[in-house]
This record gives C-alpha cells, sequence and structure tokens, in this order.
C-alpha cells in the first residue's frame, strides 16, 4: 500500500494523559499536513511541514501540542496533558510541490482519539 | 477570513438520480478548490481537484465546476448509486494561506436502493 499510513487508528485515554500520533506519508511526497475534525464538521488544519521544517502552525495548536518530522520523512503529534475537548479524528495529509505549486493533498485513514 | 459553506447539509436520494452538491466560499482568491468524499469513521478520499484558472473537472460520473468569480462550486454526480453513500467535503486552498486547505462541513449524502 503506497498511501498514507497513520497508527493508532484509535486511541482511548484518560484526561491528562499525553498521546502520540504517527503519520508515514507517501514515500516521494515532501510536504505534510495535519488536521482535526470533530463530529460533524470538515476538517481544520493544524499544522504543516516542509521536508523537516514546520513552517505553518495554526492558533489551534495549543502548547500542550507539538508535531515533528524529523527526518522529513514520517511525523509525529504529540498532545500533553489531555483534556475531553482533545476528543476528535486527527487526520494526516501529504503533497508534493516545489515554490508556490499546491498539488492535491492525499489523506490518511485517521487517528479516533477519545479522552474520557 | 475564507468561509466555505455546504448546502444542504444532508439528502436523500433513490438510485439513479442526477444529483448536485453545491459549495460556496467568501473569499474568491483562490488557487484551487477540491472536492473529498468520507466514508463514516474513515478518512478522506479526493474526488476532483479544479485549479483557479480551470471551470471543470470530470471524472467518471463525477463533475466539478468552479465559478470562482461567484464563489461557487458544484459536484454533479450521474446516475447515482447506493455506493456513493458518503459524505461530500469541498475544500479551497486561499492565496495567502496557501499551504493550507479550508473545508466546508460537508454534506451527507444517502442514496437509496
Amino acid at each position: 500500500d503506497t498511501g498514507v499510513s497513520q497508527n493508532p487508528r484509535h486511541k482511548i485515554t484518560k484526561r491528562g494523559q499525553n498521546v502520540t500520533f504517527r503519520c508515514d506519508p507517501i514515500s516521494e511526497h515532501n510536504r505534510l499536513y495535519w488536521y482535526r475534525q470533530t463530529l460533524g464538521q470538515g476538517p481544520e488544519f493544524l499544522t504543516y511541514f516542509q521536508n523537516e521544517a514546520q513552517l505553518e502552525k495554526s492558533r489551534l495548536l495549543s502548547d500542550r501540542f507539538s508535531a515533528e518530522r524529523p527526518k522529513g520523512s514520517f511525523s509525529t503529534l504529540e498532545i500533553q496533558r489531555t483534556e475531553q475537548g482533545d476528543s476528535a479524528m486527527y487526520l494526516c495529509a501529504s503533497s508534493l510541490g516545489t515554490g508556490s505549486s499546491y498539488n492535491e493533498q492525499f489523506f490518511g485513514p485517521g487517528t479516533r482519539l477519545t479522552v474520557l | 477570513k475564507q468561509e466555505v459553506t455546504q448546502i444542504p447539509a444532508a439528502l436523500s436520494v433513490p438510485e439513479g438520480e442526477n444529483l448536485v452538491l453545491n459549495c460556496s466560499f467568501t473569499d474568491s482568491a483562490i488557487y484551487n478548490l477540491q472536492w473529498f468524499r468520507q466514508d463514516p469513521g474513515k478518512g478522506l478520499t479526493s474526488l476532483l481537484l479544479i485549479q483557479s484558472s480551470q471551470r471543470e473537472q470530470t471524472s467518471g460520473r463525477l463533475n466539478a465546476s468552479l465559478d470562482k468569480s461567484s464563489g461557487r462550486s458544484t459536484l454533479y454526480i450521474a446516475a447515482s448509486q447506493p455506493g456513493d453513500s458518503a459524505t461530500y467535503l469541498c475544500a479551497v486552498r486561499v492565496r495567502g494561506s496557501a499551504r493550507q486547505l479550508t473545508f466546508g462541513s460537508g454534506t451527507q449524502l444517502t442514496v437509496l436502493p
């Protein structure tokens, strides 16, 4: 399978715990995005990487959230001290692009987080 | 700030009917618009991408149009099938914040056999 993959697919945690999600983009894609989707809404942008550099962060990404893409390949999204409001589907997407070209984004299956 | 609206929120049609889903956006300064399909509890599947210079794109039974000046896009589905049942989302990439997609809330489509 050469699509975007995400692990785990589901995560249930207690409030206050830390969680980490992983995204593996399509192998040749240099751009990687994280989105969050709550029930009945469209995804909302969280952050963007070009290769290993995190170039943009939404104001939705509070201090409890951190994302990395250490070698420009896979990415991790960590949430510290989880709150019930963090319960959502976390989606990763990737694309191939250079300069100001913005191509089609391909999404992974998502990680559904439930905070009890 | 760009806002994307999809009306209706839900639509139910009998199998075989042709249908149109609507998407409107407030800021016409976009790079492109993308239509996605999302099955319950799943990720997004890209259907069509229309660049700002294009008027429409077609893939199989799907046809998407773009009228940038009026801030509207439509997704036309011909001869609908029960397997088309899903939520359809449109998203725009806005000039000035082109690294992100701004999504509508989607239209939940049910095609009845």
